[in-house]
C-alpha cells in the first residue's frame, strides 16, 4: 500500500503529558497537511507544508503544538502539555505539487486525553 | 474566510432509493469543491471534485455533483443507492485566494445509512 501512512493509530496519554505523531506521505507528494477531527464535526485545517517549508498555521494551531518535516519527506506533530480539549482524531494528508491536486488522507491518530 | 454547511446529519435509505445530500458553502470568491467519503474504518477518500467548466460532474461509484454558482450549492447525487455506500459523506471547500489557497473546508458530514 502506497498510501499516506500515520503512527500510532491510537495514543492514551494523561493531561499534561506530551505526544508526538508520525505522518509519512506518498512519496512523490511535496504538499503535507495536519487536520484535526472531533465527534460529529469534520476535519480541520492545522497546518501545511511544502516540502519542508511550513507556510500555513491555522488559529486553531496554539503554541503547545508544533509541526515539523524536517526533510520534507514524512511530518511530526507534536502537542505539548496535552489537555482534555485536545482529545481528537488527528489526520494527515499530503498531494502533489499543484493547486488542483486533490489531497489523499491516512487512517489518522486517534488521540484520547484522561 | 469560507464555511460549508451540510444539510443532513443523519440520512437512512432503502437500497435503489436516490440519494440527494446538500451542500452550500459561504465564500465570495472563486472556489474548488470536493466531495470525499468516509467508509467505515477506513480513511477519507475523494468521491469527486469541480474546478471549472461543466458545473455537473461525475465521480466514483455512480456519485454526481451539480455546482449552482448562484445558489452556492454543491449538492451529491446517485440515481440507486447501495449497501455498499453506507458511510460519511464530507462536503469541501478550497477558496482560490492566496491567503487560503491549499487549505480545505469541510463541513459537519452526512451519515448515510443504507438498508438492505
Amino acid at each position: 500500500d502506497t498510501g499516506v501512512s500515520q503512527d500510532p493509530r491510537h495514543k492514551i496519554t494523561k493531561r499534561g503529558q506530551n505526544v508526538t505523531f508520525r505522518c509519512d506521505p506518498i512519496s512523490e507528494h511535496n504538499r503535507l497537511y495536519w487536520y484535526r477531527q472531533t465527534l460529529g464535526q469534520g476535519p480541520e485545517f492545522l497546518t501545511y507544508f511544502q516540502n519542508e517549508a511550513q507556510l500555513e498555521k491555522s488559529r486553531l494551531l496554539s503554541d503547545r503544538f508544533s509541526a515539523e518535516r524536517p526533510k520534507g519527506s514524512f511530518s511530526t506533530l507534536e502537542i505539548q502539555r496535552t489537555e482534555q480539549g485536545d482529545s481528537a482524531m488527528y489526520l494527515c494528508a499530503s498531494s502533489m505539487d499543484s493547486h488542483n491536486s486533490p489531497l489523499h488522507f491516512g487512517n489518522g491518530t486517534r488521540l484520547t486525553v484522561t | 474566510a469560507q464555511s460549508v454547511s451540510q444539510h443532513n446529519h443523519h440520512v437512512i435509505l432503502s437500497e435503489a432509493a436516490s440519494l440527494e445530500l446538500g451542500c452550500n458553502y459561504s465564500y465570495g470568491g472563486t472556489v474548488n469543491l470536493f466531495w470525499y467519503v468516509q467508509y467505515p474504518g477506513q480513511h477519507l477518500q475523494l468521491l469527486l471534485k469541480y474546478f471549472s467548466g461543466d458545473p455537473l460532474v461525475k465521480g466514483i461509484k455512480g456519485f454526481e455533483a451539480e455546482f449552482i454558482k448562484s445558489k452556492f450549492s454543491f449538492n451529491l447525487r446517485k440515481p440507486s443507492v447501495q449497501w455498499s455506500d453506507t458511510a460519511e459523506y464530507f462536503c469541501a471547500v478550497n477558496a482560490r485566494s492566496s491567503g487560503s489557497a491549499r487549505q480545505l473546508t469541510f463541513g459537519s458530514g452526512t451519515q448515510l445509512t443504507v438498508l438492505p
